[in-house]
């Protein structure tokens, strides 16, 4: 069975910084493609940064560019975001997905909520 | 960046009808990279469509994409009462990887 269990959230001040975390089971996660998808409160999805199986692809939304940096770690099964300077309007349910088929996310986690307030 | 513009923003239905929901692209979507999504209260993303038209798995055929260029579609036939959720476009066929806004299908 495939399972993503994402872990790291919590309340941080602005300005501060968090790194969440990613653990995969089920799959051979080095083969994979991965994915953080972020929802706030009440609202859309947004995608946030994508890696390829080996790290030699990344990419990120406009919105964290400078400030986000995903990686992950093959031989721990793990992918990673650390979020430095954080916002107000970084507040959401982080979800991390399974990439598949140039991009598409097949499996996803229950999500770690990150809350930015003073 | 492409701008996917999700329409209608609600739908009404009655279950057995047939749902109808459209996904516009601002630009060309590279490889027909389109994906959608299904959502319920409380529970992650569900992945029904990938590449425009494939099902993917373990997905009713009930369910089928159609599309490519900048207008895609995603139609499910015969409404169950689990279809009625909200239903997200992406497109991943260039960065940024774009969502729609997504389409509120609810119980008339």
């Amino acid at each position: 069975e495939v399972l993503l269990v994402e872990s790291g959230g919590g309340l941080v001040q602005p300005g501060g910084s968090l790194r969440l975390s990613c653990v995969a089971s089920g799959f051979s996660f080095s083969s994979y493609a991965m994915n953080w998808v972020r929802q706030a409160p009440g609202k859309g999805l947004e995608w946030v940064s994508y890696t390829s199986s080996g790290s030699g692809t990344i990419y990120y939304a406009d919105s964290v560019k400078g400030r986000f940096t995903i990686s992950r770690d093959n031989a721990k099964n793990s992918l990673y975001l650390q979020m430095n300077s954080l916002r107000a309007e970084d507040t959401a349910l982080y979800y991390c997905a399974r990439g598949v088929f140039g991009g598409a996310s097949d499996y996803w986690g229950q999500g770690t909520l990150v809350t930015v307030s003073s | 960046e492409i701008v996917l513009t999700q329409s209608p923003g609600t739908l009404s239905l009655s279950p057995g009808e047939r749902a109808t929901l459209s996904c516009r692209a601002s630009q060309t979507v590279s490889s027909n990279y389109l994906a959608w999504y299904q959502q319920n209260p409380g529970q992650a993303p569900r992945l029904l469509i990938y590449g425009a038209s494939s099902r993917a798995t373990g997905i009713p055929d009930r369910f089928s994409g159609s599309g490519s260029g900048t207008d895609f579609t995603l139609s499910i036939n015969r409404l169950e009462p689990e279809d009625f959720a909200v239903y997200y476009c992406q497109q991943y066929g260039s960065s940024p990887r774009t969502f729609g806004q997504g389409t509120k299908l609810e119980i008339k």
